[in-house]
């Protein structure tokens, strides 16, 4: 099964709302990654927390880590309609070699 | 920076036929990955490249994928032969090392007949 799974799967919300997707893995982690991916397009990378981290922002993002819950979440403030995307976490898994895990995403629909 | 640069950007082939898609990494950068897209599968890793060295080819799917980087500002994934199932987006990513921010390309989509 995928090493991050992310929560839910879909989200519609109105603009200026805020957005909160939450992210689950199994094993210990160097670091887990937020990207996001608009249709047709290829993933950009958002954020980047490290296992001794518990919160970062960037902007209207804010992703916090609970390690001891294996859990994150990425949450966009103010939403507008063109943070409509699927993003997507990546861990970084311990002794896996420096290479990404990715989640099947969650689609974030935000209604003008 | 032109970004990692992938062609073609559409496929379409029968059955059978060979394909071979292209990525060129961006200048720099040491790490290269190879990524599968579809609906029922997500994102799956095929491939990884440190320093043009395979590090990690458990992903690829059987043999008759395969992944070279001749040098650092190169990589083809080949598919010989195709099959229908192996219709899907295929990013190629780059890194400055293993699991920081990977960037990636715009993808092939490919379709086998």
């Amino acid at each position: 099964s995928q090493q991050g799974e992310e929560d839910p799967q879909a989200l519609s919300i109105q603009e200026g709302e805020n957005a909160t997707m939450n992210c689950s893995y199994k094993t210990s982690i160097n670091n887990l990654q937020w990207y996001r991916q608009n249709s047709g397009r290829g993933l950009v990378h958002l954020i980047l927390i490290r296992s001794n981290e518990r919160e970062k922002h960037s902007g209207r993002l804010r992703v916090t880590l609970d390690t001891s819950k294996k859990s994150s979440s990425l949450l966009i403030t103010a939403s507008r309609a063109a943070d409509t995307a699927s993003y997507f976490c990546a861990t970084d898994p311990t002794g896996a070699n420096s290479k990404l895990t990715f989640g099947k995403g969650i689609t974030l629909s935000v209604r003008p | 920076d032109a970004g990692v640069i992938q062609s073609p950007r559409h496929e379409v082939t029968e059955m059978g036929q060979e394909v071979t898609l292209r990525c060129k990494p961006i200048s720099g950068h040491n790490s290269l990955f190879w990524y599968r897209q579809t609906m029922m599968r997500g994102l799956e890793l095929l491939i990884y490249f440190n320093n043009n060295v395979p590090i990690d080819d458990s992903g690829m799917p059987e043999d008759r994928f395969s992944a070279k980087m001749p040098n650092a500002s190169f990589s083809t994934l080949k598919i010989q032969p195709s099959e229908p199932r192996d219709s899907a987006v295929y990013f190629c990513a780059s890194s400055l090392g293993g699991a920081t921010e990977q960037f990636f390309g715009p993808g092939t989509r490919l379709t086998v007949l």
